[in-house]
């Protein structure tokens, strides 16, 4: 079984202040993790995901993400925050390989301001 | 690439009748598609996972008479919420998968917000 835990509901920081949304993993295999970004009344866009290559994932948007077994983290990062990275992210995690079920985290709504 | 569509992007109807949503994968073969519940502020709950040309399985707690899904070709799935009540309201969105990728990657569709009144 796997879960994931974001923690902070709700982020908020200043246009061009660096993003962290963090994302904890539980997993009883090896794991497969995904950042997602929801815009309002929109379905999900993928944003980076991991899959046991390099555990440092870049992704769209300037965002990227760094796997560490030893924290079971998978915590996103942008360096400089934009209006337009406004949106619900949502960390997800699944097990190794193909075909296994995705489990989406609860979710954290990021603010920027101006 | 990639793109999954939904149809209707909102539908708002009475209780007591049926609607249905349709989630197309618009350039790629889909061999399987789930469908997804958004509550407000909460994240997406798996209803069902359902693979062309076989029976949909359901997530514990999901009625299946109730959603009604069927994928009846490499393209196209649809849900039918039938006998729909208020506390079917709700956001609903499908995702697709296709056959190649190892790393179970979904496509997802644009969601389809339903109102029952």
């Amino acid at each position: 079984a796997q879960s994931v835990t974001q923690l902070g509901s709700h982020v908020s920081v200043s246009e061009g202040a660096l993003v962290l949304l963090r994302c904890n993993y539980s997993s009883s295999v090896p794991p497969y993790l995904f950042w997602y970004v929801q815009y309002p009344n929109q379905g999900l866009q993928l944003l980076l995901k991991y899959t046991s290559a390099a555990t440092l994932v870049k992704g769209i948007n300037g965002f990227e993400a760094e796997f560490k077994k030893s924290e079971t983290s998978f915590h996103l990062t942008k360096p400089s925050a934009h209006m337009s990275d406004a949106a619900e992210y949502f960390c997800a995690v699944s097990g190794a390989g193909g075909y296994q079920k995705v489990t989406f985290g609860t979710g954290t709504k990021l603010q920027v301001i101006p | 690439g990639a793109v999954v569509s939904q149809h209707p992007s909102r539908v708002i109807c009475k209780s007591g009748t049926s609607v249905k949503i349709e989630c197309r994968s618009l350039d790629f073969q889909a061999t399987t598609m789930f469908w997804y519940r958004q509550f407000p502020k909460q994240s997406l709950m798996l209803m069902a996972t359902s693979n062309e040309g076989s029976k949909a399985t359901y997530e514990q707690g999901v009625e299946k008479d109730k959603f009604l899904i069927n994928h009846a070709s490499l393209t196209l799935s649809t849900l039918t919420v039938t006998s729909a009540h208020p506390e079917d309201s709700s956001f609903y969105i499908c995702s697709a998968r296709t056959g190649d990728r190892g790393y179970n990657e979904q496509f997802f569709g644009p969601g389809t917000r339903l109102t029952v009144l």
